[in-house]
């Protein structure tokens, strides 16, 4: 079965600082991974994704993910965050025939000024 | 902007009772989706739905939950007699492709409460 697992509950960073949200995940064949962003209150907006070629990806909002395949991780990093980049962010893991998607717990990112 | 609205934003009801959440596209979709998050825990896959036919569904899509898309457009998730921990937040996703590769994009959601 398909597991997502973001170890932080919770990370603070200083604005203008860089950011780095871990994710893991457990699949059997090649995953498809995502990154999704949710302000309170609202739905999830897609930040980027990753099917194959290069493991580097770039999203939106200054986003980039990588994928290690040997560390079954896809971590999140911005280099500089913003004050409105605090929000809840959530990994998730897709690809078998459904195509259901498996959703870590989310890791709640706080901005401090 | 997402390309499904949702109706209604929120909604209240009583245990019991049956509630018809409605995720409505904007452009001609195939694949649709439903998950829902209960306050303060994991996005949870549902069900999904193409073709006017269910082609996957998790252990939480019990004999209580029903989907449809009655009218070609509008894609409904029905609970047929809420109970309090139906209460979450629910999205309706579609799928963008027809291929693998597909990437899901979510409606706005519905927050349901049952009292």
């Amino acid at each position: 079965a398909q597991s997502v697992t973001q170890p932080d509950i919770h990370i603070t960073v200083s604005e203008g600082a860089s950011l780095e949200l871990r994710c893991n995940y457990s699949y059997g064949a090649t995953p498809y991974l995502f990154w999704y962003v949710q302000s309170p209150g609202q739905g999830l907006q897609l930040l980027l994704k990753y099917f194959s070629g290069d493991t580097l990806v770039q999203g939106i909002k200054g986003f980039e993910a990588e994928f290690k395949r040997s560390q079954s991780s896809f971590n999140l990093r911005k280099p500089s965050v913003h004050w409105s980049d605090a929000a809840e962010y959530f990994c998730a893991v897709g690809g078998n025939a459904g195509n259901m998607l498996t959703f870590g717990g989310g890791t709640r990112l706080m901005v401090k000024p | 902007e997402p390309e499904v609205t949702q109706t209604p934003s929120h909604q209240v009801t009583q245990m019991g009772q049956e509630v018809i959440l409605r995720c409505v596209p904007i452009s001609n979709h195939l694949y649709f989706y439903w998950y829902r998050q209960i306050l303060g825990q994991k996005v949870e896959f549902l069900v999904s739905f193409y073709n006017n036919e269910i082609s996957e569904k998790s252990e939480i899509f019990d004999d209580q939950f029903s989907v449809e898309r009655p009218d070609g457009s509008n894609f409904t998730l029905k609970i047929r007699s809420t109970k309090l921990e139906d209460s979450a937040m629910y999205f309706c996703a579609y799928r963008s492709a027809s291929g693998r590769q597909e990437t899901q994009y979510f409606g706005p959601g519905t927050r349901l409460l049952v009292l």
